[in-house]
């Protein structure tokens, strides 16, 4: 079972700040949280993962709350290409027992 | 590197027919993951193979699913006999290591009638 919660869906301007909310409350100390998009007919992509420092890289900005209970997903600019659903995930386990397990995701729908 | 690569992109078969399906993992990686993706369930892992290994079959529906891994570039997924509900679409991942980013191949479509 996924550990997460994610609203259904949002949307947002083009250009503007996209802004993905996460909880996972019962995260433990050790796992990490990922995210992952899927544009409609792909697989899904990765984007970024933490522990529980803030990350960025080129695609967007992962902000882990200090007790770790909820993240934030940050798209600085969003354009119509991010309309995906993104997935917010804690992986469960360690080394070669580690697994992602998806829940429904969120629909992001950035409009004109 | 072409990246994950999954055959058949879209497979239609008969109730009571076998299927396999078949995927490519990148070069190098050591860790493969099979996932199935429908409207109702969303995106299931089925399976996952470290070093060729399997390490988690947990989520095989049942008996008629099958997957092996005989060396490090190939990986099968295998259903027999089919039935209408397994449609669905089939996707592969590899990952260096196990906690690494996954990388996916583009699905098997699969429709059983």
């Amino acid at each position: 079972d996924a550990k997460t919660t994610q609203p259904t869906s949002m949307d947002c301007a083009e250009g503007r700040a996209a802004n993905l909310p996460c909880n996972h409350s019962t995260i433990s100390g050790n796992e990490y949280v990922y995210w992952y998009r899927q544009i409609h007919s792909q697989g899904p992509q990765y984007i970024i993962h933490g522990l529980k420092n803030n990350e960025t890289n080129e695609m967007a900005s992962l902000i882990i709350t200090e007790d770790r209970k909820s993240s934030t997903l940050i798209l600085p600019h969003a354009t119509l290409r991010d309309t995906a659903v993104y997935y917010c995930i804690v992986r469960v386990g360690t080394g070669a027992n580690s697994k992602l397990t998806f829940g429904k995701g969120i629909t992001l729908s950035v409009r004109p | 590197d072409a990246g994950v690569i999954q055959s058949p992109r879209h497979e239609v078969t008969e109730m009571g027919q076998e299927v396999t399906l078949r995927c490519k993992p990148i070069s190098g990686h050591n860790s493969l993951f099979w996932y199935r993706q429908t409207m109702m369930r969303g995106l299931e892992l089925l399976i996952y193979f470290n070093n060729n290994v399997p390490i988690d079959d947990s989520g095989m529906p049942e008996d008629r699913f099958s997957a092996k891994m005989p060396n490090a570039s190939f990986s099968t997924l295998k259903i027999q006999p089919s039935e209408p509900r397994d449609s669905a679409v089939y996707f592969c991942a590899s990952s260096s290591i196990p906690t690494d980013e996954a990388f996916f191949g583009q699905g098997t479509r699969l429709t059983v009638v």
